[in-house]
């Protein structure tokens, strides 16, 4: 398994500004992924941190809005640039070990934008 | 991409009382996880099953790929199952998770 921590756990922030969430892994992961989680809902995949290259993003997501770094194998961090309050949402780190196949989370960064 | 279903999405049990939870998928999976998310958000991996049966304690999983489901069994359950459980899977060579809908469970003394 991976032990995963992440940072911050929650954070208000003020219309217009950035807010870099960090995601260190206890041990080398093939996958990193960062997802978000609207109040009530269901994940919904943001995108897959390449270690080295760009990220892939899903549909509807933007490396412009969401800019992601993921320099080595045991660490990523997600940016939510331009906030509005309809950001406002829980964002969660995960990843995968050698075999890709479970896959473990971060506690999430409850995001409040006002 | 594949759409996943669970049911119920809400449950209410009694202590001890035992329960199902299932996942439907549009298509055919091979990685299928279950999830538990506890009231304070954090994600727990309970089972990976691709297909088959498993055990852990009081909870137990079956996938039945070719039908294209799962089901999550609880047995004798406690305040601390309460939460949200979500089934989670991939197709083909895609590395994509997609999480279903989530079932919430409450479990009252």
């Amino acid at each position: 398994s991976a032990v995963i921590s992440q940072k911050p756990s929650r954070d208000i922030c003020q219309r217009g500004t950035s807010l870099t969430i960090q995601c260190q892994v206890d041990s080398q992961v093939t996958m990193m992924f960062w997802y978000r989680q609207q109040p009530g809902q269901s994940l919904t995949l943001i995108a897959t941190a390449n270690q080295g290259s760009e990220a892939t993003y899903e549909s509807g997501f933007v490396i412009d809005k969401f800019p992601i770094s993921r320099p080595n194998l045991t660490f990523s961090t997600l940016t939510v640039s331009n906030m509005s309050p309809e950001d406002s949402s829980i964002y969660l780190c995960s990843a995968s070990t050698a075999g890709g196949e479970k896959l473990f989370f971060g506690s999430g960064t409850q995001l409040s934008v006002l | 991409g594949i759409q996943v279903e669970q049911s119920p999405p809400d449950l209410i049990l009694q202590e001890g009382a035992n329960s199902t939870l299932r996942c439907n998928f549009s298509d055919s999976v091979n990685n299928l996880q279950w999830f538990h998310q506890n009231p304070w958000g954090q994600l727990i991996n309970l089972f990976y099953i691709p297909s088959g049966t498993k055990q852990n304690g009081r909870l137990s999983a079956t996938t039945v790929a070719t039908e294209r489901y799962s089901l999550l069994y609880i047995s004798s359950s406690q305040t601390t199952d309460s939460g949200v459980y979500f089934c989670a899977g991939k197709t083909g060579g895609y590395q994509k998770v997609t999480f279903g809908t989530g079932t919430k469970l409450q479990v009252i003394p």
